[in-house]
């Protein structure tokens, strides 16, 4: 059953730790993107890889840093340097670049207090 | 700048009727649209998408329209159910996705 998981759904930490957000997706797909969704706002794109050991921020990577060691697999670390850190964030991944519909996870809410 | 907008933060209708969620864009370049049905606490899910090439595109109850004189882009679900209650979020694609802020639609039964 192919598909994008998102762990844990619900994830809260103190403030000044980093975390780091997982997705795996089993589709083959070669793409995969990070957003971030807060209330009001439409979904905003952190980072994004097309290819394995390849990334490119998006317009809001400050404070966020990825790694895409293999095609599976692409985790979000959220440092203690992003001012906002919570909010619900969507992994995606595509078949390619933006001319393919991008399939999502469930989502991972952070909550830093 | 948000350069895909969707205006309506909400809409309500009738089981039965037409929805029409609209989005508008700012970038010319933009070439391809699609939207996502979300529902709550989960991930957006692609629903339609639409070419540049094109002005209409079909698929059942969905159909989406883009007029790109005017940068504008709807969607048409007819006859709406009760199942289609969700946010709907219009997206363009130029070198990246850009997402509107969404519409949530209300189906009453």
């Amino acid at each position: 059953d192919g598909g994008i998981t998102q762990s844990p759904k619900y994830l809260f930490r103190k403030e000044g730790q980093n975390v780091t957000l997982s997705c795996e997706q089993n589709l083959n797909h070669d793409a995969m993107y990070w957003y971030r969704q807060d209330p009001g706002q439409g979904l905003r794109l952190i980072y994004y890889s097309q290819i394995v050991n390849d990334f490119q921020k998006g317009d809001i990577a400050e404070g966020y840093s990825v790694s895409r060691e293999k095609k599976e697999s692409f985790p979000l670390t959220v440092t203690s340097a992003q001012k906002n850190p919570t909010a619900f964030y969507l992994c995606a991944s595509s078949y390619g670049g933006p001319r393919y519909e991008q399939y999502f996870g469930p989502g991972t809410r952070l909550t830093v207090t | 700048d948000q350069q895909v907008k969707q205006n309506s933060p909400s809409l309500s209708v009738q089981e039965g009727r037409i929805s029409i969620l609209n989005c508008d864009y700012t970038n010319s370049m933009f070439d391809y649209f699609l939207w996502y049905k979300k529902y709550p606490a989960e991930g957006p899910t692609f629903l339609i998408s639409i070419s540049s090439i094109k002005d209409k595109n079909e698929d059942g109850r969905f159909t989406v329209f883009l007029n790109k004189s005017a940068k504008h882009l709807s969607l048409h679900i007819v006859p709406s159910q009760p199942g289609d209650s969700a946010v709907y979020f219009c997206a363009a694609s130029g070198n990246q996705f850009y997402f509107g802020t969404g519409t949530s639609l209300t189906v009453i039964p």
